[in-house]
């Protein structure tokens, strides 16, 4: 049940692009993303619902292609503080539980 | 911004000693969460609670867990036995809506079993 996320790392120069997928063997009703920082708890960054759905969050946005179950998490112009494991979450219809992707280590460099 | 809040932030037990960890979630919060991570891997699930029961619970959160909403606030997790391989940060977390709210976590308890 665990969604598998891609890909496991990634270092940026600040400024640059990246994309981090999630992809579930399960029809989803929602996908969340959170970002962790060394020794800290995961933090919510955005949820979405719907088929197609598109969020922002300041740089930071999100897609969720619910036929192909399949989300993917978009950070423009990085920056130092975007550094951390960046985890996707699903959820399927009816479930009371997130379960949380494999983890994509971001490092953002100077 | 309300948080949840969770003691001890360390723990350190002896093979087979009972730990219960303890955590108070969002006041207006319904959902009830504990997750554990063994460090540097991933978030597993363990346990949901909802209305004083549990919800739903993984492969993981077998005879030896157990967990308690003893108040209005408080919410525990019990590990009747611990194992060496229970040595994890353990976070609980609440959400508001089931399937629409995002979670907030806390900042964890570093369980170490000697």
């Amino acid at each position: 049940q665990q969604p598998v996320q891609s890909p496991q790392a990634v270092i940026l120069r600040e400024g640059e692009d990246a994309v981090i997928n999630c992809s579930s063997s399960k029809a989803l009703y929602s996908v969340h993303w959170y970002r962790q920082k060394h020794g800290e708890a995961p933090v919510f960054l955005m949820i979405l619902l719907k088929g197609g759905e598109q969020k922002g969050h300041d740089k930071i946005s999100a897609s969720f292609n619910e036929k192909k179950q399949q989300s993917s998490l978009y950070l423009t112009a990085s920056q130092l503080s975007y550094s951390g494991t960046y985890f996707c979450g699903t959820e399927q219809t009816g479930a009371n539980n997130l379960f949380f992707g494999t983890g994509t280590r971001l490092t953002v460099i100077p | 911004e309300p948080e949840v809040t969770q003691t001890p932030s360390h723990q350190v037990t002896q093979m087979g000693q009972e730990v219960i960890l303890r955590c108070v979630p969002i006041s207006n919060h319904l959902y009830f969460y504990w997750y554990r991570q063994i460090l540097g891997q991933k978030v597993e699930f363990l346990v949901s609670f909802y209305n004083n029961e549990i919800s739903e619970k993984s492969e993981i959160f077998d005879d030896q867990f157990s967990v308690e909403r003893p108040d209005g606030s408080n919410f525990t997790l019990k590990i009747r036995s611990t194992k060496l391989e229970d040595s994890a940060m353990y976070f609980c977390a609440s959400s508001a809506r089931l399937a629409s709210g995002g979670y907030t976590f806390g900042s964890g308890t570093r369980l170490t079993v000697v």
